[in-house]
């Protein structure tokens, strides 16, 4: 079985600053890994993802994570936030040749003028 | 055509009521999936589809019955909800189960 953890459930940051939200998981298969946004009333969409390869890997909206498989960890940043930011932003994780998706309970950024 | 649309964007039913939910790709993807999200949450998987065969069934209530027409379509009929059942639909497809979901923008249902 697998599990996500998303240690921090709401991030306040100031505009134009930088933000890290955190995300680890446990699996006994290699896996894949995604962070989703999600605005309010809105589907997820998929910012970045980690299939194999390079361990950075940037995504859209000028975020990235990186990879970290001895800390079995996928941490999402950006060196600037700005106020369309604020959303939900979730972890996944899936499993290589598995067909479901476990999710992380959600960060929800909040980004102060 | 890179969407995953959703029909109706709202939808309000009683508890004696039939309604369908629709999903519509256009991406060639062959794994289909139903989400649950309640607010606050993350979606909860409840049914996936693969080369139109039902593949997982999180052990949903009978009351929402899943149907896959053809490799674009996903509907799920839903009938005698219960307020409970109130949430945000959400419809993904990927190209294969394997692969990473593109999720559509979801019905909100209330049920009365």
């Amino acid at each position: 079985a697998q599990s996500v953890t998303q240690l921090d459930s709401q991030v306040p940051v100031f505009e134009e600053a930088p933000v890290e939200l955190r995300c680890n998981y446990s699996s006994s298969v290699s896996v894949y890994l995604f962070w989703y946004v999600q605005y309010p009333n809105q589907g997820l969409q998929l910012l970045l993802k980690y299939l194999s390869g390079s361990t950075l890997v940037k995504g859209i909206n000028g975020f990235e994570a990186e990879f970290n498989k001895s800390q079995t960890s996928f941490h999402l940043r950006k060196p600037s936030v700005h106020i369309s930011d604020t959303a939900e932003y979730f972890c996944a994780v899936l499993p290589g040749g598995y067909q479901k998706v476990t999710f992380g309970i959600g960060t929800k950024l909040q980004v102060i003028p | 055509d890179t969407e995953v649309t959703q029909t109706p964007k709202h939808l309000v039913m009683g508890m004696t009521n039939k309604k369908s939910l629709k999903c519509e790709q256009h991406m060639g993807h062959r794994a289909m999936y139903w989400y649950k999200q309640k607010a606050k949450k993350p979606p909860e998987l409840m049914f996936v589809y693969s080369y139109e065969k039902l593949s997982i069934n999180e052990s949903v209530p009978s009351r929402f019955s899943p149907e896959c027409p053809n490799s674009s379509l996903l509907n799920l009929h839903l009938h005698a909800l219960q307020p409970e059942d109130s949430a945000l639909y959400l419809c993904a497809s990927s190209q294969g189960a394997g692969n990473e979901q593109f999720f559509g923008p979801g019905t909100r249902l209330t049920v009365l």
